[in-house]
């Protein structure tokens, strides 16, 4: 089955900085790669999310990037706010759809991101 | 209203004890999951259902049992809980092309002792 790889696990950047998490995945039959963002007590909730017929894909100050041959995807947000403090989880899977496809989505293990004032 | 709500949102329950964590959904999807999550380790799939007759085992499943009442009701059992399965569980719903991804509900998070 697919395998998730998540690094950093604990991510401290100066508020206005940008941060970057980076993860790996092992099944080259991956197509959808979605990012969800934890906050402290809630649930997940998706942030943004990237096909494997892109390689980057951006909304205001997130971003993902793809490398379909390496197997890997990073998330970027810039200009960090006090507000992106949370743990970050990124997933894979190998439907197109982004409801998770015939084998649900498999997560990595997750970043905790803190903004320094 | 919430649209996927999980019982009970806190439980502590004794080793080898049954206990079922309920889901149900308002979303009008098909399809339902059941994760856990535990600290250091993200969210392993338990069990998922793509309709009322369809149950697959996930990841983690050993231990645990579902069973999927209706299309917006999917309850996970423990049997005879252990002190590992002390975790957060969450319920989670999809469409495949409404694009935003899974519901979870607010989680359950089950003690054994």
């Amino acid at each position: 089955g697919e395998n998730v790889e998540q690094h950093p696990s604990t991510l401290s950047v100066q508020e206005g900085d940008s941060a970057v998490i980076k993860c790996t995945y092992s099944d080259s039959a991956s197509n959808y790669f979605p990012w969800y963002k934890q906050e402290l007590g809630k649930r997940p909730q998706l942030i943004i999310d990237i096909r494997s017929n892109v390689g980057e894909k951006k909304d205001q100050r997130i971003a993902v990037t793809l490398n379909k041959t390496a197997k890997h995807f990073s998330l970027h947000i810039t200009e960090t706010q006090p507000e992106d403090s949370a743990v970050y989880f990124c997933a894979a899977s190998n439907s197109w759809d982004s409801g998770g496809g015939a084998d649900g989505l498999t997560f990595g293990k997750g970043t905790h991101l803190i903004i320094q004032p | 209203d919430a649209d996927v709500t999980q019982t009970p949102r806190n439980r502590i329950t004794k080793t080898g004890k049954r206990i079922m964590l309920e889901c149900s959904q308002t979303k009008g999807h098909d399809r339902m999951y059941w994760y856990r999550q535990d600290p250091g380790l993200g969210l392993r799939l338990i069990y998922y259902s793509f309709d009322v007759k369809d149950i697959n085992k996930g990841e983690i499943s050993d231990g645990y049992s579902v069973s999927r009442q209706a299309q917006a009701k999917f309850s996970l059992s423990l049997e005879s809980a252990i002190p590992n399965q002390t975790a957060l569980y969450f319920c989670a719903t999809s469409d495949p092309w409404e694009g935003a991804g899974y519901t979870f509900g607010s989680g359950t998070r089950l003690t054994v002792v």
